[in-house]
């Protein structure tokens, strides 16, 4: 089974910064991930998939990146509705999420 | 629009038997896949398995000697059950539509607790 690496668990930043979340799986993946946003008390909603693409109404000051076995997840200017958790997930060979980040605003 | 609903008991006693439904709106399960997910409070998000748009199925290897994913197609459902449930197995229980890969679509999630 591919496992999934996300770091780090919490995160408090500031209005306005910019944040990084970071997710290593433990094979190629080949840019067969996701990203996905938890606002508490919802379900989880997709943000990014294959690495780099954004999904259908995510704001542009989300973005990702990464190849191989190397992703990340960042957040430019970040604002207050952003107050979530985030989870990676692999879709190279069944789905396996990664553990998540907690963010909040410092 | 695309939706997905998760109906099912509350509470569940411990070594008994969880049923689930999701119920699909605006789109044949014939032509996508529907997965179930878990996730223990306030956790990471677990997939259980999936029943494939001709049929088919697979299963996380957690849970392939007690869980079991149907559906009934007439009525646009999917039906999740596992048998032997512990303490541990509560959680909020999701479906979701897969597409190429990614869940795109989810349902509101059914909290489930195991318990006596």
């Amino acid at each position: 089974d591919i496992q999934m690496t996300q770091s780090p668990a919490s995160l408090s930043a500031s209005l306005g910064e910019t944040v990084t979340i970071e997710c290593r799986a433990s094979e190629d993946i080949y840019s067969n991930l996701a990203w996905y946003q938890q606002k508490p008390g919802n379900s989880p909603q997709l943000l990014i998939y294959d690495a780099n693409s954004l999904a259908d109404g995510v704001p542009s000051r989300f973005s990702g990146s990464g190849s191989g076995t190397q992703y990340s997840l960042k957040i430019n200017s970040l604002q207050s509705e952003d107050v979530a958790s985030y989870f990676c997930q692999q879709y190279n060979n069944y789905l396996t999420f990664g553990s998540g980040t907690k963010l909040e605003i410092k | 629009q695309v939706q997905l609903k998760e109906s099912g008991p509350g509470l569940v006693q411990p070594s008994q038997t969880l049923s689930l439904t999701c119920t699909v709106s605006g789109f044949s399960l014939t032509s996508y896949s529907v997965h179930w997910v878990r996730q223990h409070s306030g956790k990471s998000l677990e997939w259980m398995g999936r029943m494939w748009s001709d049929g088919d199925t697979s299963y996380n290897s957690a849970f392939t000697s007690r869980l079991s994913i149907s559906r009934d197609t007439s009525k646009s459902q999917v039906f999740l059950k596992m048998n032997s449930l512990q303490t541990e197995d509560t959680g909020t229980y999701y479906c979701a539509r897969l597409y190429g890969g990614i869940m795109d679509y989810w349902g509101q999630g059914v909290m489930v607790t195991v318990s006596s």
